[in-house]
């Protein structure tokens, strides 16, 4: 089993829908990243948790420690939004990645 | 901005050859990070190294080298590509190792081997 599962693996929605992106972890963490990454491969980090909520603009990142787990959201999503997120864990040093999950928002 | 240069998007190269793959990062940041990337894996971290000549193995070090020979650059080695090299290769920095400052990627370098 994989210490860091996304879900889902791939979503596809109309523009202005809500978009929720779960990741769920097994192990230890200080700290979890939400990124993103375009067509094209360059990765930005969106953010970094280590408890309750952030929001940047359209984007919602939460995390429940005692869970385990983190859900990205994204409101009213745009074909801009169209990417791969990927779900990161950080423990002892390194990074633990999930596969990620590929978005696509049609007009 | 951080700014972390990969010094190719694209590489073809054939069986047997050594290839280097280039970092630059134009912050001052202490750690940098190779990562490849597989369909249906994530990121796989290859080295990462804590400060200059500092290196540590990652998950995968095999069949890779690394050199940090100056804070700002850090340099993949591939000794001999093989066709299960062909991947895509991200370089990262963050000011600290445990990330806590973000990290800050490259656009990547997609390396075909054949």
């Amino acid at each position: 089993k994989n210490e860091v599962e996304q879900s889902p693996q791939n979503l596809t929605a109309q523009e202005g829908e809500f978009i929720t992106i779960n990741c769920s972890y097994s192990v230890g963490i200080s700290a979890l990243h939400w990124l993103q990454q375009h067509p094209g491969g360059g990765i930005v980090s969106l953010f970094m948790l280590s408890s309750g909520k952030k929001k940047h603009g359209r984007l919602i990142a939460t995390i429940n420690i005692q869970e385990k787990h983190s859900s990205l959201h994204i409101t009213a999503s745009h074909p801009r939004d169209s990417a791969v997120y990927i779900c990161a864990v950080e423990g002892n040093y390194q990074l633990i990645w999930g596969a990620g999950t590929k978005l696509i928002i049609k007009p | 901005d951080v700014k972390v240069t990969q010094s190719s998007r694209y590489l073809v190269k054939r069986t047997g050859e050594k290839v280097f793959l280039e970092c630059v990062q134009d912050m001052d940041h202490e750690n940098m990070f190779w990562y490849r990337q597989d369909p249906g894996l994530g990121l796989r971290l290859i080295y990462f190294s804590y400060d200059v000549k500092m290196k540590e193995k990652g998950d995968i070090p095999e069949g890779y080298s690394v050199s940090r020979e100056k804070k700002e650059r850090f340099s993949l080695i591939l000794e001999s590509a093989s066709t299960n090299q062909t991947s895509m290769y991200l370089c990262a920095s963050s000011l600290t190792l445990t990330g806590q400052s973000g990290y800050t990627f490259g656009s990547g370098t997609r390396l075909t081997v054949v």
